[in-house]
């Protein structure tokens, strides 16, 4: 099976930095993503990470290290609409991409 | 509008009641997944479609969910006897099959909300 995990919630200001970490175990792995979901709402993709190392997309930029089963998002220049859950997910290796596996969110609230 | 749509938005029902959903994923996509969302958590998988051939069904999918995708496009997710655990939100999300960067991007719609009173 796998297991995913990641703070339950964060803060932080406007105009900052902040990083969500995730952690996972998984017997086996074929990706892992990083989701945004705002109260409410669906949640929306912000990358994917197959490889080691980092991707950078605007202000969110997004590492993987396989070998320690660890990931984090990194958020830049922190804005309040950036006040949201963030999910971690990995692929179930069984099926390939079809399966996401969601960690249970870290809830960001930025502040003035 | 082309994302994923789903309706209703929102159902209340009395436990004991059959309750059906309905999914319209992005018009080209050939995937279709549901999954469920309680409060605090993240959502948890429940069954895969490719074009009209349910490939995958979780374990949390008791006999009382079925799920069609008659013709490959809309889908339909079903709950008989509905109970008060069943109360969550059902997101539908659809993708598109291949290997590049297009077919693991998984495009969510609203969710539909279901109360069981």
């Amino acid at each position: 099976g796998q297991n995913i995990d990641q703070p339950t919630e964060m803060t932080a200001t406007e105009g900052a930095i902040v990083q969500i970490n995730c952690t996972y175990q998984t017997s086996g792995f074929n990706g892992l993503f990083w989701y945004q979901q705002h109260a409410g709402e669906a949640p929306t993709f912000l990358s994917y990470n197959v490889l080691d190392g980092l991707e950078e997309k605007g202000r969110f930029s997004s590492f993987l290290s396989r070998s320690k089963g660890y990931s984090y998002l990194l958020l830049k220049e922190l804005q309040m609409k950036d006040s949201a859950s963030y999910l971690c997910a990995i692929s179930d290796p069984g099926t390939g991409f079809q399966k996401l596996v969601f960690g249970t969110g870290t809830r960001l609230l930025v502040s003035p | 509008d082309t994302g994923v749509s789903q309706n209703p938005r929102h159902k209340i029902t009395k436990r004991g009641q059959n309750v059906t959903f309905r999914c319209d994923p992005i018009s080209e996509h050939n995937r279709l997944y549901w999954y469920r969302q309680t409060l605090g958590q993240g959502p948890e998988f429940l069954t895969y479609f490719q074009n009209e051939a349910q490939l995958e069904k979780s374990r949390l999918l008791s006999d009382r969910f079925s799920a069609e995708r008659p013709k490959g496009s809309f889908s339909t997710l079903e709950i008989q006897r509905t109970e008060q655990g069943d109360s969550a939100m059902y997101l539908c999300a659809s993708s598109l099959a291949g290997t590049g960067e297009s077919s693991y991007e998984q495009y969510f719609g609203p969710g539909t909300r279901l109360t069981v009173t």
